[in-house]
């Protein structure tokens, strides 16, 4: 079965640092390109980030851009999202998902369950 | 950077009723266009992808079309379990963006 199972979401201070992980399983995870995407309560879903498949190219939203840090361990079926310098914004339910071709940018078939960020003092 | 305007962001249709929303991107975009369903409390599920495939599993009631920046999203005949947030996303280049999203409920 493919699955995508998220972890790491707590409740931060603001300005605070979080490290989020997505394990993939039941697929070829280093033959596809890897997203975070979030949802904050009662909102829309926002894009977030991405990795290519090798982890050599990433791409952020702006909201996050120099205060995130996407990567990935392809040995370890694992994507990871580092958050820093955390604003009360940054509050949401974080999703893993995948493109769903591995030779071009494509929609996203597959999504985690989410794992939800509290920023809040 | 490419934004996803979508409308209405939310309508009231009976069960039966032929619905249509749409989603306009500000700079064209082929067809690197997804509809996504968002039910209640629940992950987001990809319905169309390629502006008017069909993903595997969908019902057919469900259609996409559009090219450059102007798409839409029909459900033939409204049933209860359609009642949902539907969201659009490019996928052209990144940022992959989403619209706002049309909200689905049953009068």
């Amino acid at each position: 079965e493919v699955q995508l199972v998220e972890s790491g979401g707590v409740v931060v201070q603001p300005g605070g640092s979080l490290r989020l992980s997505c394990a993939a399983s039941g697929f070829t995870f280093d033959d596809y390109t890897m997203h975070w995407v979030r949802q904050a309560p009662g909102k829309g879903l926002e894009w977030v980030s991405l990795v290519s498949w090798d982890g050599d190219n990433t791409y952020y939203a702006d909201s996050v851009e120099g205060r995130f840090i996407i990567s990935r361990d392809n040995s370890r079926n694992s994507l990871y999202l580092q958050m820093n310098s955390l604003k009360t914004e940054d509050t949401a339910l974080y999703f893993c998902t995948k493109d769903m071709s591995s030779s071009a940018w494509s929609a996203f078939n597959i999504w985690g369950q989410g794992t939800m960020v509290t920023v809040s003092s | 950077d490419i934004q996803m305007t979508q409308s209405p962001s939310s309508l009231s249709a009976s069960v039966g009723d032929r619905v249509t929303f749409t989603c306009r991107a500000s700079q064209g975009i082929s067809n690197y266009l997804a509809w996504y369903q968002q039910k209640p409390g629940k992950v987001p599920k990809l319905l169309i992808y390629a502006a008017s495939t069909l993903q595997s599993g969908v019902p057919s009631r469900f259609s996409g079309s559009g090219s450059g920046t102007d798409f839409t999203l029909t459900i033939s005949a409204l049933q209860p379990e359609d009642v949902a947030t539907y969201y659009c996303q490019k996928y052209n280049s990144a940022p992959r963006t989403f619209g706002q999203g049309t909200k689905v409920e049953i009068k």
